[in-house]
């Protein structure tokens, strides 16, 4: 299994303003994921990052709003841009050792936002 | 496209009792499904998963799920419920040899009744 930490833990941040969420792995992985998660609500893919080429993102996502880096096998930060409330959810990073879609994707312990 | 659909948003079971946590899929090409737990502040952990190998899958804590091709099912259970069982459960799907992220269900709030 993959142990994931994630930076902050929680943020309360204002309105216009933008936060880096950093996702670190203890292993290397192959793909690595960003799912938000609205109050009460399932998870919802953003994006997937590959190391060495631009995120993709889901319908419904853009680059311009949620920036994504992952410069290395280990390491990816996501950017919730220009906040606004209804941003505020946990997002949360997630692993897949391999590009196998039998792979067991393991979850951070999430960054929990608010957006006053 | 894929998509998965858990019955009933809250289930509520006595302590000892049966645990029945619903779900239906929908994809194109024979996915690979995922349960997973989420206790209260905590991130997701994963239950079992089915992968094409057997059809009746064991996972950790005494779940168990079993996979209904014909039924498009996924339910998940537990033959005698404990307190530390109370929970979210969400079930996932990905479809099959992708390398895609995981569809999430709309997720099961799990209440055990002492």
């Amino acid at each position: 299994s993959a142990v994931i930490s994630q930076k902050p833990s929680r943020d309360i941040c204002q309105r216009g303003t933008s936060l880096t969420i950093q996702c670190q792995v203890d292993s290397q992985v192959t793909m690595m994921f960003w799912y938000r998660q609205q109050p009460g609500q399932s998870l919802t893919l953003i994006a997937t990052a590959n190391q060495g080429s631009e995120a993709t993102y889901e319908s419904g996502f853009v680059i311009d709003k949620f920036p994504i880096s992952r410069p290395n096998l280990t390491f990816s930060t996501l950017t919730v841009s220009n906040m606004s409330p209804e941003d505020s959810s946990i997002y949360l990073c997630s692993v897949s050792p391999t590009s196998g879609g039998t792979d067991t994707q393991y979850f951070g312990p999430g960054t929990r936002l608010t957006v006053l | 496209a894929q998509s998965v659909t858990q019955l009933g948003s809250h289930v509520s079971v006595s302590e000892g009792a049966l645990v029945l946590l619903r779900c239906n899929y929908s994809s194109s090409v024979p996915p690979y499904l995922f349960w997973y737990v989420q206790y209260p502040n905590q991130g997701l952990q994963l239950l079992l998963k089915y992968t094409s190998a057997a059809t009746l899958v064991k996972g950790i804590n005494g779940f168990e799920a079993e996979f209904k091709k014909s039924e498009t099912s996924f339910h998940l259970t537990k033959p005698s419920a404990h307190m530390s069982d109370a929970a979210e459960y969400f079930c996932a799907v990905r479809e099959g040899g992708g390398a895609d992220g995981l569809t999430f269900g709309k997720g099961t709030h799990l209440i055990i009744q002492p």
